[in-house]
């Protein structure tokens, strides 16, 4: 079936390092894909997408590039902040936006440190 | 504009007990989904509503009832809770014809 991954485990960062959080999905059909952030107590707030391949999207510093040749989606900050910690959902349509089901990979957690 | 709005926020139910969980969105979206969230899991489909009278199952529909009388309301119903619903839910909605959900705040669900 239809899934996204992302990378195992919990990512810890001092303030200003590059980020990298990988995220790929099966290649059934062309999905939309997302990347979702959610803040201690909080909800899921859309952070970026990408609706087709070669798409790259960005917000707040972050970026990620649809990349249909290796099936993946990976986030990027060249420079995180104390603020940036939260955890981050990789998500795609699949079947088309008839009804915009997402599928989600499992959440990294990310802590930045002072 | 307040976008996504849950209630309760957090509820202790003993197993056996019934509650429901109401999603209200001003937004006019077609489309209301319920998810659960467990830790490792990321988020799991319960049930979704495309319209208005309409509603359709998800992933994980089991032990779970959905209505949606309004189309900006979409209560999600436990008949008979058991210690494995404990969870965070999650409701969310979006447009017609557009992937990207907005999120409720969640309500924090303990059944003992």
């Amino acid at each position: 079936g239809n899934s996204v991954t992302q990378m195992e485990g919990p990512v810890t960062l001092s303030e200003e390092a590059f980020l990298t959080i990988n995220c790929t999905y099966t290649a059934t059909g062309y999905p939309s894909l997302f990347w979702y952030v959610q803040y201690p107590g909080e909800g899921l707030q859309l952070l970026l997408k990408a609706t087709k391949a070669d798409d790259k999207g960005s917000n707040k510093g972050f970026e990620a590039t649809y990349r249909k040749e290796t099936t993946s989606f990976h986030l990027e900050k060249g420079s995180v902040q104390v603020s940036d910690s939260a955890v981050y959902f990789c998500a795609g349509t699949y079947g088309g936006t008839s009804y915009g089901k997402l599928t989600f990979g499992q959440g990294t957690i990310l802590t930045v440190h002072p | 504009n307040a976008g996504v709005t849950q209630t309760p926020k957090f509820r202790v139910l003993k197993t056996g007990q019934s509650m429901t969980l109401l999603c209200a969105q001003d937004m006019n979206h077609e489309y209301m989904y319920w998810y659960r969230q467990d830790p490792g899991m990321g988020l799991r489909l319960i049930h979704y509503s495309v319209g208005e009278g309409t509603t359709a199952k998800g992933e994980v529909p089991d032990g779970y009832n959905v209505s949606r009388l309004k189309k900006q309301n979409f209560l999600l119903g436990l008949e008979s809770a058991a210690p494995s619903q404990t969870s965070v839910y999650f409701c969310a909605s979006s447009r017609a014809g557009h992937g990207e959900q907005y999120f409720g705040p969640g309500t924090r669900l303990t059944v003992t």
